[in-house]
């Protein structure tokens, strides 16, 4: 089955630093990955997706994502962090077949401060 | 644009007592499912849908049924409620299933079992 591992629950960065949220996967077969927002009482709202097109994903919002196969990771970047990006944070995956085609499977979440 | 609609979006049940969440999606889409969210846990799937008349289990579906009532509409049945179901409930859609594209999420049910 697949899992997926998000390493920190907590992220707190300064407003204008780094955003660098991790993302490892467990599977054989490059996935489809998934990197979703969730902003307080709200529903999930994709931010970027990688499908095997390009290993350099942009999303919205100015994050973006690397995918390392030799790595399993998916981690999520952001070069200057703003008040308006804390939220947590969810990486999902995807197979491409199989019984687990066409669900996700989600990591555990980290929830990103910003501080002034 | 509506997207995907949930309904209610909280509810207080006492053990033992039953409740449908419902889901309503405008997006023409063939696929949807039923997450739970619990802290520290991420969301997992409960139950999906991969097309109209067809239903099955996913990670935790145990204390839980649901109904692909047509293309659009897909509920969600706690029989008898009980305080480990105390959880934010998320329906999505997509069209194909969740493969190389996104899922869209309703707004959530906040459903606390007492």
């Amino acid at each position: 089955a697949q899992s997926v591992t998000q390493l920190g629950s907590h992220v707190s960065v300064s407003e204008g630093a780094l955003v660098l949220l991790r993302c490892n996967y467990s599977s054989s077969v490059p996935p489809y990955l998934f990197w979703y927002v969730q902003y307080p009482n709200q529903g999930l709202q994709l931010l970027l997706k990688y499908t095997s097109a390009a290993t350099l994903v942009k999303g919205i919002n100015g994050f973006e994502a690397e995918f390392k196969k030799s790595e399993t990771s998916f981690h999520l970047t952001k070069p200057s962090a703003h008040m308006s990006d804390a939220a947590e944070y969810f990486c999902a995956v995807s197979d491409h077949g199989g019984t687990s085609y066409g669900k996700l499977t989600f990591g555990q979440g980290t929830i990103l401060t910003v501080h002034p | 644009n509506a997207g995907v609609t949930q309904t209610p979006k909280f509810q207080v049940l006492k053990t033992g007592q039953s409740m449908t969440l419902q889901c309503a999606q405008d997006m023409n889409h063939n696929s949807m499912y039923w997450y739970r969210q619990d802290p520290g846990m991420g969301l997992r799937l409960i139950y999906y849908s991969a097309s109209e008349g067809t239903t099955d289990k996913g990670e935790v579906p145990n204390g839980y049924n649901v109904s692909r009532l047509n293309k659009r509409e897909f509920s969600l049945r706690l029989e008898s409620a009980a305080p480990s179901q105390t959880s934010v409930y998320f329906c999505a859609s997509s069209d194909p299933p969740v493969g190389n594209t996104e899922a869209f999420f309703g707004q959530g049910t906040r459903l606390t079992v007492v």
